[in-house]
């Protein structure tokens, strides 16, 4: 059973558009909900994490929204970058997502 | 924020024999680590959780005795491939916590480990 469904698998987003990534849990009992951003060849990088008692967070351009009843959580980057093109996974309990490969163009 | 590393960064190895990948946390004590595995293109699998001075929990599906992990100190952890094949070629990353037995903290992803297998 897949711990963590992550969509799209794929996205292109020209710059200064908005990057949305969507997760879903299964577990009610997860409580802490990370995005991570991965290079190629690189390990993964935590971008921006999230616990079930807020339903947003924003750090600079990046913000995660969660709702806890329908058991989601999405990534928004606003005003997206090139430098942002990467892979991003979101994760719980140590299970990782599929992720999405974005792609900001110029 | 804290710092993993891992050891070797890249491996070549002849099919049949044992390669050791060394991870380490480096500010911070790890009472928690974890041995991820990544296909190109693909998703990190999760491989096993070490608690330090315990055995290793494997996934399901992950071949304990191939896959030897060793969590001796709170800030090494090693993965041996046993008699490495060429299918086991991948990338490998380790990742850290520092509150034993929990997912609710950040984890530390070390730089990860190239293995190919000839």
């Amino acid at each position: 059973q897949q711990q963590v469904k992550q969509s799209p698998q794929s996205l292109i987003v020209q710059k200064g558009g908005i990057s949305i990534i969507n997760c879903a849990y299964e577990n009610t009992a997860f409580d802490y909900f990370p995005w991570y951003q991965q290079f190629p060849g690189k390990g993964p990088a935590l971008l921006i994490a999230i616990r079930p008692d807020v339903s947003e967070k924003k750090e600079g351009r990046f913000t995660i929204s969660f709702n806890k009843s329908a058991k989601q959580f999405s990534l928004h980057i606003m005003d997206s970058q090139p430098g942002d093109s990467a892979t991003y996974f979101c994760a719980a309990r140590g299970h990782f997502g599929k992720g999405t490969s974005l792609l900001v163009t110029p | 924020g804290a710092v993993v590393s891992q050891h070797p960064s890249r491996v070549i190895c002849k099919s049949g024999t044992s390669v050791k990948i060394e991870c380490r946390s480096l500010d911070f004590q790890a009472t928690t680590m974890f041995w991820y595995r990544q296909f190109p293109k693909q998703s990190l699998m999760l491989m096993a959780t070490s608690n330090e001075g315990s055995k290793a929990t494997y996934e399901q599906g992950v071949e304990k005795d191939k896959f030897l992990i060793n969590h001796a100190s709170l800030t090494l952890s090693t993965l041996t491939v046993t008699s490495a094949h060429p299918e086991d070629s991948s990338f490998y990353i380790c990742s850290a916590i520092s509150h034993g037995g929990s997912y609710s903290y950040e984890q530390y992803f070390g730089p990860g480990t190239r293995l190919t297998v000839t």
